[in-house]
């Protein structure tokens, strides 16, 4: 149990356009959704969380007109990356959280890579 | 604020030994949770061990234990009798009660053969 997806898996753009991921979690419910990015030999940075039915919160630094992540279910939650430019270029990473009361309830997707041209 | 301290960049390991990767906490929240994950040049991010803060024993999960010392602040990680197969990169993280991942800046680890 406790699977979650991100589709693509891997996507190529042209600087300007915007990508959307998305994140599933395919056998459970999650009440909270997390959206980590991570440069080439770097660490995964929290860029937001994502809760249902609510607005994102945006870690510092993060432009949320930039980055819009929209929680529609709590199975599914999508990062579009808006007007993306080089420097978007990236591992993009989201989390699931179950949310029964433990810190050890967070599972993660695979990644998305974006390579913006 | 949380914040989670990796020192060691790269370690290399032979293969069939054990291998101790540092990590050192701080937190100002006194419940909170300590992780220990692999990525692989995949780059999916495998839970390996996980530690409550008011948990008595140290977390084993395998051929993966977590030294915990909590009046230290530290979380080490043991692997013991390394394989191939361990090479990758090594995170340590922290939740607090916000469930926000918080991560070091991780380990390289290399087994050799």
């Amino acid at each position: 149990g406790a699977v979650v997806s991100q589709h693509p898996s891997r996507v190529i753009c042209k600087s300007g356009t915007s990508v959307k991921i998305e994140c599933r979690s395919l056998d459970f419910q999650a009440t909270t959704m997390f959206w980590y990015r991570q440069f080439p030999k770097q660490s995964l940075m929290l860029m937001a969380t994502s809760n249902e039915g609510s607005k994102a919160t945006y870690e510092q630094g993060v432009e949320k007109d930039k980055f819009l992540i929209n929680h529609a279910s709590l199975t599914l939650s999508t990062l579009t990356v808006t007007s993306a430019h080089p420097e978007d270029s990236s591992f993009y990473i989201c989390s699931a959280r179950v949310g029964q009361g433990s810190y050890n309830e967070q599972f993660f997707g695979p990644g998305t890579r974006l390579t913006v041209l | 604020a949380q914040k989670i301290t990796q020192t060691q960049p790269g370690m290399f390991v032979q293969e069939k030994e054990a291998v101790t990767l540092d990590c050192t906490y701080d937190t100002s929240d006194p419940s909170y949770g300590l992780f220990w994950y692999k990525q692989p040049s995949s780059g999916e991010m495998i839970f390996l061990i996980y530690q409550g803060s008011y948990d008595q024993q140290n977390a084993t999960e395998g051929r993966y234990s977590l030294n915990f010392q909590k009046a230290r602040k530290s979380a080490n990680l043991v692997i013991s009798a390394s394989q191939l197969g361990d090479s990758a990169m090594y995170f340590c993280a922290i939740a607090d009660s916000s469930y926000k991942l918080i991560f070091g800046s991780g380990t390289r680890l290399l087994v050799r053969p």
